[in-house]
Protein backbone atom coordinates (compact mmCIF):
# COMPACT_ATOMS: atom_id res chain seq x y z
CA UNK A 1 0.00 0.00 0.00
CA UNK A 2 1.03 3.97 -0.70
CA UNK A 3 1.93 6.10 1.95
CA UNK A 4 3.21 9.51 2.18
CA UNK A 5 5.02 11.47 4.79
CA UNK A 6 5.22 15.47 5.38
CA UNK A 7 8.24 15.81 7.87
CA UNK A 8 7.68 19.08 8.66
CA UNK A 9 4.75 19.54 10.87
CA UNK A 10 4.91 23.15 10.90
CA UNK A 11 6.71 25.97 9.25
CA UNK A 12 6.99 29.69 9.57
CA UNK A 13 8.53 31.82 7.09
CA UNK A 14 8.80 35.54 6.81
CA UNK A 15 6.45 37.05 3.92
CA UNK A 16 8.35 37.18 1.15
CA UNK A 17 10.85 34.59 1.71
CA UNK A 18 11.15 31.13 -0.26
CA UNK A 19 9.18 28.61 0.92
CA UNK A 20 9.79 24.58 0.48
CA UNK A 21 7.79 21.94 2.08
CA UNK A 22 8.59 18.39 1.89
CA UNK A 23 6.68 14.95 1.08
CA UNK A 24 8.32 11.62 0.56
CA UNK A 25 6.12 8.76 -0.43
CA UNK A 26 6.19 4.90 -0.43
CA UNK A 27 4.96 3.43 -4.05
CA UNK A 28 6.22 0.85 -6.09
CA UNK A 29 5.48 1.73 -9.22
CA UNK A 30 5.08 5.61 -10.69
CA UNK A 31 2.64 7.39 -8.52
CA UNK A 32 0.00 10.48 -9.20
CA UNK A 33 1.17 12.83 -6.65
CA UNK A 34 -1.02 16.09 -5.37
CA UNK A 35 -0.47 18.95 -3.37
CA UNK A 36 -3.59 20.29 -1.77
CA UNK A 37 -4.54 23.31 0.41
CA UNK A 38 -6.85 23.80 2.95
CA UNK A 39 -7.29 27.15 4.53
CA UNK A 40 -8.85 27.00 8.04
CA UNK A 41 -12.43 25.83 8.08
CA UNK A 42 -12.29 25.40 4.21
CA UNK A 43 -12.20 22.25 2.25
CA UNK A 44 -9.38 21.18 -0.25
CA UNK A 45 -8.31 22.96 -2.71
CA UNK A 46 -5.58 21.40 -5.42
CA UNK A 47 -2.47 23.32 -6.14
CA UNK A 48 -0.94 21.04 -8.83
CA UNK A 49 -0.39 17.37 -9.49
CA UNK A 50 2.25 15.13 -11.34
CA UNK A 51 1.16 12.13 -12.84
CA UNK A 52 3.90 12.05 -15.95
CA UNK A 53 6.02 13.89 -17.98
CA UNK A 54 8.18 17.27 -17.08
CA UNK A 55 9.02 16.53 -13.23
CA UNK A 56 8.95 20.13 -12.74
CA UNK A 57 4.90 20.85 -12.53
CA UNK A 58 3.54 24.03 -12.11
CA UNK A 59 0.44 24.89 -10.12
CA UNK A 60 -1.83 27.89 -9.03
CA UNK A 61 -0.97 30.89 -6.81
CA UNK A 62 2.46 30.93 -8.21
CA UNK A 63 3.62 27.16 -6.48
CA UNK A 64 5.23 24.73 -8.29
CA UNK A 65 6.63 21.07 -7.37
CA UNK A 66 9.74 18.46 -8.66
CA UNK A 67 9.36 14.72 -8.68
CA UNK A 68 12.20 13.13 -7.85
CA UNK A 69 12.01 9.11 -8.26
CA UNK A 70 15.53 8.43 -6.99
CA UNK A 71 14.51 10.13 -3.64
CA UNK A 72 11.18 9.28 -3.58
CA UNK A 73 10.23 13.09 -3.06
CA UNK A 74 7.37 15.41 -4.36
CA UNK A 75 8.50 18.80 -2.87
CA UNK A 76 6.20 22.07 -3.17
CA UNK A 77 8.36 25.92 -3.50
CA UNK A 78 7.45 29.03 -3.78
CA UNK A 79 9.89 31.46 -4.47
CA UNK A 80 8.16 34.50 -2.18
CA UNK A 81 5.66 33.99 0.08
CA UNK A 82 2.93 36.27 0.87
CA UNK A 83 0.32 36.73 4.02
CA UNK A 84 -2.17 34.71 2.52
CA UNK A 85 -0.22 31.26 1.87
CA UNK A 86 -0.85 30.88 5.26
CA UNK A 87 -2.70 27.39 5.25
CA UNK A 88 -2.53 23.94 5.90
CA UNK A 89 -0.51 21.86 2.88
CA UNK A 90 -1.01 18.07 2.12
CA UNK A 91 0.77 16.17 -0.14
CA UNK A 92 -1.17 13.16 -1.60
CA UNK A 93 -0.63 10.49 -3.54
CA UNK A 94 -3.04 8.35 -5.51
CA UNK A 95 -2.50 4.83 -6.86
CA UNK A 96 -4.47 1.59 -8.22
CA UNK A 97 -4.78 -1.34 -6.81
CA UNK A 98 -4.65 -4.92 -8.38
CA UNK A 99 -8.34 -5.29 -8.22
CA UNK A 100 -8.24 -1.81 -10.52
CA UNK A 101 -10.20 0.34 -7.69
CA UNK A 102 -8.11 4.03 -7.10
CA UNK A 103 -6.90 5.30 -3.69
CA UNK A 104 -6.10 8.42 -2.49
CA UNK A 105 -3.60 8.65 0.18
CA UNK A 106 -3.01 12.12 2.43
CA UNK A 107 0.42 13.07 4.29
CA UNK A 108 -0.45 14.55 7.57
CA UNK A 109 -0.19 18.10 6.46
CA UNK A 110 2.02 21.18 7.42
CA UNK A 111 1.19 23.92 8.77
CA UNK A 112 2.57 27.27 7.45
CA UNK A 113 2.48 30.23 9.50
CA UNK A 114 3.64 33.47 7.58
CA UNK A 115 5.30 36.27 9.63
CA UNK A 116 4.35 39.90 8.33
CA UNK B 1 -21.39 24.31 -11.30
CA UNK B 2 -22.07 23.26 -7.92
CA UNK B 3 -19.26 20.00 -7.78
CA UNK B 4 -19.10 18.54 -4.75
CA UNK B 5 -22.15 18.83 -1.90
CA UNK B 6 -22.10 17.81 1.35
CA UNK B 7 -25.27 17.81 3.46
CA UNK B 8 -25.38 18.58 6.65
CA UNK B 9 -21.90 21.37 7.51
CA UNK B 10 -22.50 21.15 11.04
CA UNK B 11 -24.09 18.23 13.38
CA UNK B 12 -24.14 17.43 16.98
CA UNK B 13 -24.98 13.96 18.46
CA UNK B 14 -25.36 11.88 21.18
CA UNK B 15 -23.88 8.73 21.83
CA UNK B 16 -25.58 6.34 20.46
CA UNK B 17 -27.60 8.52 18.32
CA UNK B 18 -27.45 7.35 14.38
CA UNK B 19 -27.69 9.47 11.64
CA UNK B 20 -26.39 9.85 7.62
CA UNK B 21 -24.10 12.17 5.99
CA UNK B 22 -24.78 13.02 2.24
CA UNK B 23 -22.59 13.33 -0.52
CA UNK B 24 -23.73 14.53 -4.00
CA UNK B 25 -21.31 15.35 -6.68
CA UNK B 26 -22.48 16.39 -10.39
CA UNK B 27 -19.69 15.92 -12.41
CA UNK B 28 -20.31 12.10 -13.56
CA UNK B 29 -17.44 10.81 -11.65
CA UNK B 30 -17.02 7.43 -11.19
CA UNK B 31 -14.84 7.14 -7.83
CA UNK B 32 -16.26 8.69 -4.43
CA UNK B 33 -14.60 8.90 -0.86
CA UNK B 34 -15.34 9.66 2.97
CA UNK B 35 -12.41 10.69 4.80
CA UNK B 36 -12.25 12.03 8.07
CA UNK B 37 -9.59 14.65 9.57
CA UNK B 38 -8.44 15.01 12.96
CA UNK B 39 -5.84 16.98 14.13
CA UNK B 40 -2.10 15.99 13.54
CA UNK B 41 -3.55 12.81 11.73
CA UNK B 42 -4.35 14.41 8.41
CA UNK B 43 -6.97 12.96 6.44
CA UNK B 44 -7.83 9.27 6.45
CA UNK B 45 -10.16 6.94 4.11
CA UNK B 46 -13.44 5.75 5.61
CA UNK B 47 -14.68 4.34 2.24
CA UNK B 48 -14.69 4.33 -1.33
CA UNK B 49 -16.43 3.66 -4.18
CA UNK B 50 -15.67 2.77 -7.52
CA UNK B 51 -18.90 2.93 -9.03
CA UNK B 52 -22.50 2.86 -8.26
CA UNK B 53 -23.57 -0.03 -6.40
CA UNK B 54 -20.03 -0.59 -5.07
CA UNK B 55 -18.37 0.52 -2.05
CA UNK B 56 -14.93 -0.70 -0.19
CA UNK B 57 -13.20 -0.17 3.15
CA UNK B 58 -10.51 2.33 3.82
CA UNK B 59 -7.89 2.64 6.19
CA UNK B 60 -10.48 3.31 9.29
CA UNK B 61 -14.00 1.76 8.34
CA UNK B 62 -15.16 0.42 11.75
CA UNK B 63 -18.52 2.42 12.96
CA UNK B 64 -19.29 3.51 9.70
CA UNK B 65 -21.38 2.04 6.36
CA UNK B 66 -22.03 3.42 3.06
CA UNK B 67 -24.09 3.20 0.17
CA UNK B 68 -23.76 4.40 -3.64
CA UNK B 69 -27.17 3.42 -5.09
CA UNK B 70 -27.05 6.46 -7.47
CA UNK B 71 -23.50 7.52 -9.28
CA UNK B 72 -24.27 10.92 -7.68
CA UNK B 73 -24.32 10.30 -3.97
CA UNK B 74 -22.51 8.68 -1.66
CA UNK B 75 -24.28 8.04 1.98
CA UNK B 76 -21.98 7.60 5.25
CA UNK B 77 -23.51 6.50 8.30
CA UNK B 78 -22.86 5.95 11.86
CA UNK B 79 -25.45 3.60 13.34
CA UNK B 80 -24.34 4.66 17.15
CA UNK B 81 -22.30 7.37 17.35
CA UNK B 82 -19.65 7.36 19.49
CA UNK B 83 -17.59 10.33 20.87
CA UNK B 84 -14.47 8.90 18.84
CA UNK B 85 -16.30 9.69 15.81
CA UNK B 86 -16.00 13.43 16.83
CA UNK B 87 -14.25 14.54 13.56
CA UNK B 88 -14.68 16.64 10.42
CA UNK B 89 -15.63 14.54 7.37
CA UNK B 90 -14.69 15.16 3.96
CA UNK B 91 -16.38 13.90 1.01
CA UNK B 92 -14.39 13.70 -2.65
CA UNK B 93 -15.36 12.64 -6.12
CA UNK B 94 -12.64 11.72 -8.96
CA UNK B 95 -12.30 10.77 -12.40
CA UNK B 96 -9.52 8.91 -13.83
CA UNK B 97 -9.60 9.57 -17.89
CA UNK B 98 -9.21 6.75 -19.69
CA UNK B 99 -6.91 8.33 -22.71
CA UNK B 100 -3.80 10.19 -20.62
CA UNK B 101 -5.11 8.04 -17.14
CA UNK B 102 -5.28 11.72 -15.75
CA UNK B 103 -6.74 11.90 -12.41
CA UNK B 104 -7.79 14.74 -9.92
CA UNK B 105 -10.23 14.76 -6.99
CA UNK B 106 -12.42 17.24 -6.01
CA UNK B 107 -13.42 18.22 -2.35
CA UNK B 108 -16.91 18.75 -0.25
CA UNK B 109 -16.47 21.56 2.16
CA UNK B 110 -16.46 19.52 5.22
CA UNK B 111 -18.92 18.26 8.00
CA UNK B 112 -18.05 19.13 11.56
CA UNK B 113 -19.76 16.50 13.58
CA UNK B 114 -19.60 16.32 17.51
CA UNK B 115 -20.43 13.71 19.52
CA UNK B 116 -21.18 14.46 22.83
Amino acid sequence: AQSVTQPDIHITVSEGASLELRCNYSYGATPYLFWYVQSPGQGLQLLLKYFSGDTLVQGIKGFEAEFKRSQSSFNLRKPSVHWSDAAEYFCAVGAFSGAGSYQLTFGKGTKLSVIP
Amino acid sequence: NAGVTQTPKFRVLKTGQSMTLLCAQDMNHEYMYWYRQDPGMGLRLIHYSVGEGTTAKGEVPDGYNVSRLKKQNFLLGLESAAPSQTSVYFCASSYISGATLSTEAFFGQGTRLTVV
